[in-house]
């Protein structure tokens, strides 16, 4: 099973709401990761988790806050957004602490911020 | 900062033709570059993984080459089809950062 599922797929919402985005994969890696990536452009890192631990924040803004339950779900965590937070989320995994290892995508989540 | 640059940013071939997208970085010191597909509102699919070590990798009608030293790495497709048709976007790993770096993307249309 080399998949990594994400929901929802398609998610609107208000500068207002609260919402969440989850990840999940059962191939036993133990490094997850968010991107966005906006229209025709390519993805850009947000968060690297390795061994449920953050290793990397790519400066994102508080809005965006990310959460490891477990080696095989990880979540993001949306508060306060702006308009122009909208785009496509990508969750990916690989193994840790392999120098050469496939990153496996997601379908990601289509967030549109109204 | 590493930079990953792809040309061309689009192409448009009939059915048929072997064709070459490049991709070129400015870090020669990766632990390995991969190239993905995207198809429109979809998320990525690795194609293939080449480790630093590595000059090539083949997989059925794709082959991708790498050249560190120069910072340059090349993916062909051999008998192009319409179903190639997507965005092909390179990307590169580096030591002490576990995550990738992306090129912009070319955007492939094979006619039939």
């Amino acid at each position: 099973d080399t998949e990594v599922t994400q929901t929802p797929k398609h998610l609107v919402m208000g500068m207002t709401n609260k919402k969440s985005l989850k990840c999940e994969q059962h191939m036993g890696h133990r490094a997850m990761y968010w991107y966005k990536q906006k229209a025709k452009k390519p993805p850009e890192l947000m968060f690297v988790y390795s061994y449920e631990k953050l290793s990397i924040n790519e400066s994102v803004p508080s809005r965006f806050s990310p959460e490891c339950p477990n080696s095989s779900l990880l979540n993001l965590h949306l508060h306060a957004l702006q308009p122009e937070d909208s785009a496509l989320y990508l969750c990916a995994s690989s193994q840790a602490g392999v120098f050469a290892d496939t990153q496996y995508f997601g379908p990601g989540t289509r967030l549109t911020v109204l | 900062k590493q930079e990953v640059t792809q040309i061309p940013a689009a192409l448009s071939v009939p059915e048929g033709e072997n064709l070459v997208l490049n991709c070129s970085f400015t870090d020669s010191a990766i632990y390995n570059l991969q190239w993905f597909r995207q198809d429109p509102g979809k998320g990525l699919t690795s194609l293939l993984l080449i480790q630093s070590s590595q000059r090539e990798q083949t997989s059925g009608r794709l082959n991708a080459s790498l050249d560190k030293s120069s910072g340059r790495s090349t993916l062909y497709i051999a008998a192009s089809q319409p179903g190639d048709s997507a965005t092909y976007l390179c990307a590169v790993d580096q030591p002490g950062r576990r995550a990738l770096t992306f090129g912009s993307g070319t955007r492939l249309q094979v006619q039939p």
